[in-house]
């Protein structure tokens, strides 16, 4: 049981350069959620998912976009990378029922 | 609106001293509280929750009450380890919502 899968784990961007962050968990779970975790500034919800074939904004969507692929998969999308978007990014499932989040391991992201 | 507040990091202790780590929120209704750990470079993972008053929420040694009428879920542990070294976050989500709110996080040190 892999739980919630992230990839890459790392990755360095050139100002101005796109890339998608891939997100996938094996627990039948209905919502996902994106976040980014600052220094001094916790979690922030970019995007989430309430079920599959469904995205909405979060507190700080401006520069990103989702694709929920399937209910299995959810993916981040940096059209034009800047370095304010340097951070480290955790997707997440959680359970309808308990409403406990699952964490992927996280993909740390510089853009230079 | 709905928020959470813990007390500022870090928190410095000697292993085998006693823990708390304050937390208060402010919610409209009766949400479920969660305590979340996250250990040096990797995701977020539930620790322990409770779904309503009175509840008491334990894990590893780790424990919290549910106390409506001061609105807090302080968590605490009577005796540290160098492992518990990590950052702790208190969090509340709804019945029927989908989002999970999360206070700051506090960074715990334990030294040997």
């Amino acid at each position: 049981n892999a739980g919630v899968t992230q990839t890459p784990k790392f990755q360095v961007l050139k100002t101005g350069q796109s890339m998608t962050l891939q997100c996938a968990q094996d627990m039948n779970h209905n919502s996902m959620y994106w976040y980014r975790q600052d220094p001094g500034m916790g979690l922030r919800l970019i995007y989430y998912s309430a079920s599959e074939g469904t995205t909405d904004k979060g507190e700080v969507p401006n520069g990103y976009n989702v694709s929920r692929l399937n209910k299995r998969e959810f993916s981040l999308r940096l059209e034009s990378a800047a370095p304010s978007q340097t951070s480290v990014y955790f997707c997440a499932s959680s359970d309808r029922t308990t409403y406990e989040q699952y964490f992927g391991p996280g993909t740390r992201l510089t853009v230079t | 609106g709905n928020s959470v507040t813990q007390m500022e990091g870090p928190v410095t202790l000697s292993e085998e001293a006693f823990l708390t780590i304050n937390c208060t929120y402010t919610a409209t209704g009766y949400p479920s509280l969660f305590w979340y750990v996250q250990y040096p470079g990797e995701g977020l993972q539930l620790l322990l929750k409770a779904t309503k008053a009175d509840d008491k929420g334990s894990n590893k040694g780790f424990e919290a009450t549910y106390r409506k009428e001061t609105t807090s879920f302080h968590l605490e542990k009577g005796s540290v380890q160098v492992s518990d070294s990590a950052v702790y976050f208190c969090a509340l989500s709804f019945i029927g919502g989908f989002k999970t709110i999360f206070g700051a996080g506090t960074r715990l040190f334990v030294k040997a």
